[in-house]
C-alpha cells in the first residue's frame, strides 16, 4: 500500500485566497482524521470523520475551514478565505477499526504558507 | 478531559548511550491505548511503539522501550545504544474509545555524535 497520500506537499498562497488540502488515507480504514501542527501551538486535530461521516469537528477553528469526505477514499480540508496565522503544516493520518491498536497512519503532510 | 504532558521540551544524548523520555498523562477511562510517535526533520509521523492499558507487560520494539506505570498514569520512553537517526521529536499519545487521539507538546531530542 502507499501509505496516506496528501496534495500538494507545499502550498503557497495569498491572504483571502481559497486552499484546499487533499488526502488520500489507506485503503480499507474507516477513520480519517485532519491535523495541524505549528511551533506555537503543536500538533491539533481539527475533524475526524469515521466511514465518511463527521464525528467531531469541535477543533476547527472557525467558520473559515470546512472539511469533507465524500468517499471512503477522498477528503479535503479547504480554509476561505486564507490568513497568515493559517500558515503551518496540516496531517492527514488514517486507521482502522478493527486493528488490534487503532494506530494512526500518518501522511507526509502539506506545508501551507500564507502571505 | 483527558490530556497528555511532556515535561522535557528537549534532551541530548551520547550516541551509543540510553536515554528516557517521559510521559504523563490524565484520564478516568481505564481502556485506552499509549503511543510513541517520531518525527524526524523529513516530518513525516511515524509510530515507535504502542501499549495497551489493560496489557501489564512493558512493550518492547528492539532499542525501544516503555515504562508503563497505569496507576501513576505514566508512560516513559527509553532509547538504548541511541544512534544518530534517531534525532528527532518524539510525541507521547493517548488514544481513548471515543477514537480521538491526544498528543503531547513533544520533546525535541538531540543525538551527539
Amino acid at each position: 500500500d502507499a501509505g496516506v497520500i496528501q496534495s500538494p506537499r507545499h502550498e503557497v498562497t495569498e491572504m483571502g485566497q481559497e486552499v484546499t488540502l487533499r488526502c488520500k488515507p489507506i485503503s480499507g480504514h474507516d477513520y480519517l482524521f485532519w491535523y495541524r501542527q505549528t511551533m506555537m501551538r503543536g500538533l491539533e486535530l481539527l475533524i475526524y470523520f469515521n466511514n465518511n461521516v463527521p464525528i467531531d469537528d469541535s477543533g476547527m477553528p472557525e467558520d473559515r475551514f470546512s472539511a469533507k469526505m465524500p468517499n471512503a477514499s477522498f477528503s479535503t480540508l479547504k480554509i476561505q478565505p486564507s490568513e497568515p496565522r493559517d500558515s503551518a503544516v496540516y496531517f492527514c493520518a488514517s486507521s482502522f477499526t478493527n486493528s488490534r491498536s487503532y494506530e494512526q497512519y500518518f501522511g507526509p503532510g502539506t506545508r501551507l504558507t500564507v502571505t | 478531559a483527558q490530556t497528555v504532558t511532556q515535561s522535557q521540551p528537549e534532551m541530548s544524548v551520547q550516541e551509543a548511550e540510553t536515554v528516557t523520555l517521559s510521559c504523563t498523562y490524565d484520564t478516568s477511562e481505564s481502556d485506552y491505548y499509549l503511543f510513541w510517535y517520531k518525527q524526524p526533520p523529513s516530518r513525516q509521523m511515524i509510530l515507535v511503539i504502542r501499549q495497551e492499558a489493560y496489557k501489564q507487560q512493558n512493550a518492547t520494539e528492539n532499542r525501544f522501550s516503555v515504562n508503563f506505570q497505569k496507576a501513576a498514569k505514566s508512560f516513559s520512553l527509553k532509547i538504548s545504544d541511541s544512534q544518530l537517526g534517531d534525532a528527532a521529536m518524539y510525541f507521547c499519545a493517548y488514544r481513548s474509545r471515543n477514537d480521538k487521539i491526544i498528543f503531547g507538546k513533544g520533546t525535541r531530542l538531540h543525538i551527539l555524535p
